[in-house]
């Protein structure tokens, strides 16, 4: 079965902190994704990779940074968390243009 | 930036009936595509229909593609309360690489 991890369902932090969200991959997949979903706002891409080192912005990379070191591992980084970074966030992958493989989701709250 | 928007925002059926949610865009695309989320829950692929391609089927799902009007459409037949979810479709642009934008979803209640 293919599949995408995300590190943590559910996690609270308070502001000001450093969070990282990991993100793994078992199907060698080049592009990589992170996005978060709002009530009302849909999914927004915030980062993505199409590779080892690569990283491009997406609609909303205000207040985050990634990491893509190795191939199945995509990371996202809030350098010091804000309330408003509340979300719910999800990481996907993908071979081209095809089908994204989604994640479970981590519910971020930021008190 | 939102290319795709779904209509209706909600839809409320009983289970048998027929669910159809429209989805429409703005440039021109490759493909467009249709996910499902359950609540919660991450979003699972459901299907892929290229720009040269009008209609296709899979399963309980029928989707059209109208790249004149720059619309596509998902029916889902003899609907299931199993079938409750949101469903979102989802456009690559041209110019935008190996991106996908979606839109706002349409969150679908299937009433047993």
């Amino acid at each position: 079965d293919v599949k995408v991890t995300q590190s943590s369902r559910y996690l609270v932090k308070r502001t000001g902190e450093k969070v990282f969200l990991e993100c793994v991959q078992d199907m060698d997949h080049e592009n990589m994704f992170w996005y978060r979903q709002d009530p009302g706002l849909g999914l927004r891409l915030i980062y993505f990779s199409y590779d080892v080192k690569m990283k491009e912005k997406g609609d909303i990379p205000e207040g985050y940074s990634v990491s893509r070191e190795k191939k199945e591992r995509f990371s996202l980084i809030l350098e010091s968390a804000s309330t408003n970074q509340t979300s719910m966030y999800l990481c996907a992958s993908s071979r081209g243009l095809g089908e994204q493989f989604f994640g479970p989701g981590t519910r971020l709250t930021v008190l | 930036s939102q290319q795709g928007e779904e209509d209706p925002q909600a839809l409320s059926i009983q289970e048998g009936e027929n669910a159809t949610m429209n989805c429409s865009y703005k440039t021109s695309i490759n493909n467009l595509q249709w996910y499902r989320q359950n609540s919660g829950r991450g979003l699972v692929h459901l299907i892929l229909i290229r720009s040269n391609e009008r209609e296709k089927h899979s399963g309980r799902l029928r989707v059209t593609l109208d790249t004149s009007k720059k619309s596509s459409s998902l029916l889902i037949t003899a609907s299931r309360a199993a079938d409750t979810a949101s469903y979102f479709c989802a456009t690559d642009d041209n110019n935008a690489g190996n991106m996908l934008t979606f839109g706002g979803g349409t969150r679908l209640m299937v009433k047993p």
